[in-house]
């Protein structure tokens, strides 16, 4: 198994721009989430989905969009970059329904936007 | 809102001492409290985890203890090695109507000095 992976690892993007960040997962998990961690600080939750076609809000979606149209994957979507977005990007994948719901975390990419 | 109080943000200690780190949470219906560990640059990993029907559980030179009364729990490091150096988050999960809620700590930085 893979895991989860992230591309890609690093980015940089003017302000405007637009880009998605790849997030596929191979453990067959049914819930699926993007952090954002800025530096020297904790995680925020940007969007999750329980499922392929369930996507929903966490706490900082603003600027964001995602999809989940396949259980591996769950791009997230960056519309008209702005500085405040300069961040290092976390995908996370679990079972939802099991007894087990510890997050799996991709790698991680770390995107600047100037 | 729902959140997770963690403290100490900084910890140091000296290799081979103790080193614990508290959480506090707020929502009543967590029933899952995962704790995880980043190395600088890298992601976060899943180190150890506790159930609510659980009062504490131990893995090697890790423990965690939960307080359900008090909504507290700890994670418990002992014979620290300069490799446990690192930022600890915990978090508290629950598996409410609207999906799976997960809410982190803001995060310890240790430092195990050799």
């Amino acid at each position: 198994n893979a895991g989860v992976t992230q591309t890609p690892k690093f980015r940089i993007l003017k302000i405007g721009q637009s880009m998605t960040l790849q997030c596929t997962q191979d453990m067959n998990h049914n819930y699926m989430y993007w952090y954002r961690q800025d530096p020297g600080m904790g995680l925020k939750l940007i969007y999750y989905s329980v499922g392929a076609g369930i996507t929903d809000k966490g706490e900082v979606p603003n600027g964001y969009n995602v999809s989940r149209s396949t259980t591996e994957d769950f791009p997230l979507r960056l519309e008209l970059a702005a500085p405040s977005q300069t961040s290092v990007y976390f995908c996370a994948s679990s079972y939802g329904d099991r007894e087990n719901y510890g997050y799996t975390f991709g790698s991680g990419t770390r995107l600047t936007v100037v | 809102g729902e959140n997770v109080e963690q403290h100490p943000s900084t910890l140091s200690v000296q290799e081979g001492d103790s080193a614990v780190i508290k959480c506090t949470y707020s929502d009543s219906a967590s029933n899952y409290f995962p704790w995880y560990k980043q190395e600088l640059g890298k992601r976060p990993q899943l180190i150890i985890d506790i159930r609510s029907n659980v009062g504490e559980k131990k893995d090697q030179r890790i423990a965690v203890t939960l307080n359900k009364t008090a909504k507290h729990f700890s994670l418990h490091i002992t014979e620290t090695q300069p490799e446990d150096s690192a930022v600890y988050f915990c978090a508290a999960s629950n598996r409410g109507t609207g999906g799976f809620k997960t809410i982190f700590g803001a995060g310890t930085r240790l430092f195990v000095k050799a």
